[in-house]
């Protein structure tokens, strides 16, 4: 089994939809988890970190679910400009206590059509 | 402007060559990382570095080397032991490797054997 693993997509959504990912981890150890943007031959970009309480951010959302162990991200009214690669990132400890080291999904891809 | 450099965009390998990626970051991070990317695949870490110095194996270094001279810079060697270079190289820094240390990479190096 992975240690992250994402459905590889293509999902093609019109303009204005909602759309989510899910995303589930294998490590119950690992203790923080982001999502990040990547476009076309580029490098991946923040999107935003993911609290256990949930967290928004303008037409984003992320939410965690640790008994279940994955995280997803919630796209409202969806943009052209929303269309990219979305990464699963977890942070998990290593043998050196104290540092950690981001495990990444292959990606899901998002196309926005108008 | 503060962020991550990395030269050159497009880098071309002879048979049997060594080749040297650059990574300068001018965040004052502590920590470094190199990552490659190939289609399909989650980024994978090659090697990373917490302080100047020193630096660990990630989980695919074989065929591969770096130095830590300088907190700035962090220097990937693909040697000719590396079978399979073809691939997106990226550079990441952060201040340290801690849960919730966010990384920042820079635009990438694209590797083509010829």
């Amino acid at each position: 089994r992975k240690e992250v693993e994402q459905d590889p997509g293509p999902f093609n959504v019109p303009e204005g939809a909602t759309v989510a990912f899910n995303c589930t981890y294998s490590n119950s150890a690992s203790q923080s988890f982001f999502w990040y943007r990547q476009d076309c031959r580029k490098e991946p970009k923040l999107l935003m970190s993911v609290y256990s309480s949930g967290n928004e951010d303008g037409r984003f959302t992320a939410q965690l679910n640790r008994a279940s162990q994955y995280i997803s991200l919630l796209i409202r009214d969806s943009k052209l400009s929303d269309s990219a690669t979305y990464l699963c990132v977890v942070n998990n400890p290593t043998q050196v206590s104290g540092t950690y080291k981001y495990i990444f999904g292959t990606g899901t891809r998002l196309k926005v059509l108008a | 402007d503060g962020g991550i450099t990395q030269s050159p965009k497009y880098l071309f390998r002879k048979e049997g060559q060594n080749v040297t990626l650059s990574c300068e970051q001018n965040l004052n991070h502590d920590a470094m990382y190199w990552y490659r990317q190939d289609p399909g695949q989650g980024l994978r870490l090659i090697y990373y570095s917490q302080i100047v110095n020193d630096f660990q194996k990630g989980d695919i270094a074989e065929g591969y080397s770096v130095s830590r001279e300088k907190k700035e810079s962090f220097p990937l060697t693909v040697t000719s032991a590396q079978k399979n270079p073809t691939a997106f190289y990226l550079c990441a820094s952060s201040p340290l490797p801690r849960a919730w240390e966010t990384q920042y990479f820079g635009p990438g190096t694209r590797l083509l054997v010829l």
